[in-house]
């Protein structure tokens, strides 16, 4: 079992839907939580971090981290088109300031004007 | 937001030259990170960085590849003799601290043939 697993895609909604995106993980040791946007040749950027389960809202974003599942999930609300990217989910055991990263392999969505 | 800055943006390279990935992270950050994304695979964590030391790092990173800070501000990555396997994004990061997630540089694609 791959110790982080994601979808690819490639996912194609209208603008202002509403997104889904989704990871699930086997290593309970997971701690943090993140979901970064990657554009085309270019470098993570990171949207939301979270600790534990729960969820955190930031705009139109809201990530959810059920920990009982393994499961973890971005919302995307009123999407457009400008959010057309891949989105990589990430999780750690641990937090601060050294820690490494295991990413899912992304999910490609396209948001249709 | 403070930026991750690598050169060059693309490097092509013949199979078994020496390479050297350059990398200014955020000014007075102790750790350092390198991970690499193979064209359509998940980003993978490589090395680790801490005070001038490797911390951590991963099964990818065998004697082939070497990091070191020569000057004190820049970091570097260095492949001795590239494989044609060794095409990937390679992507310099450091922590964001308490607000938790790290900040990638956007980037060099090497291209080995």
């Amino acid at each position: 079992q791959k110790e982080v697993e994601q979808d690819p895609g490639p996912l194609s909604v209208p603008e202002g839907a509403i997104v889904s995106l989704n990871c699930t993980y086997s290593n309970s040791a997971f701690q943090y939580f993140m979901w970064y946007r990657q554009y085309s040749r270019k470098g993570p950027e990171l949207l939301m971090y979270t600790y534990s389960s729960g969820n955190k809202e930031d705009g139109r974003f809201t990530a959810q981290v059920d920990k009982s599942s393994k499961y973890i999930s971005l919302f995307i609300r009123d999407s457009q088109p400008s959010d057309s990217a891949t989105y990589l989910c990430a999780m750690s055991q641990s937090g601060g300031s050294n820690y490494k990263l295991t990413f899912g392999k992304g999910t490609l969505l396209t948001v249709n004007p | 937001e403070p930026e991750v800055t690598q050169t060059p943006s693309h490097q092509v390279t013949q199979m078994g030259q020496e390479v050297i990935l350059r990398c200014v992270p955020i000014s007075n950050h102790l750790y350092f990170y390198w991970y690499r994304q193979i064209l359509g695979q998940k980003v993978e964590f490589l090395v680790s960085f801490y005070n001038n030391e490797i911390s951590e790092k991963s099964e990818i990173f065998d004697d082939q590849f070497s990091v070191e800070r020569p000057d004190g501000s820049n970091f570097t990555l260095k492949i001795r003799s590239t494989k044609l396997e060794d095409s990937a994004m390679y992507f310099c990061a450091n922590p964001k601290g308490a607000s938790g997630g790290y900040t990638f540089g956007s980037g060099t694609r090497l291209t080995v043939v």
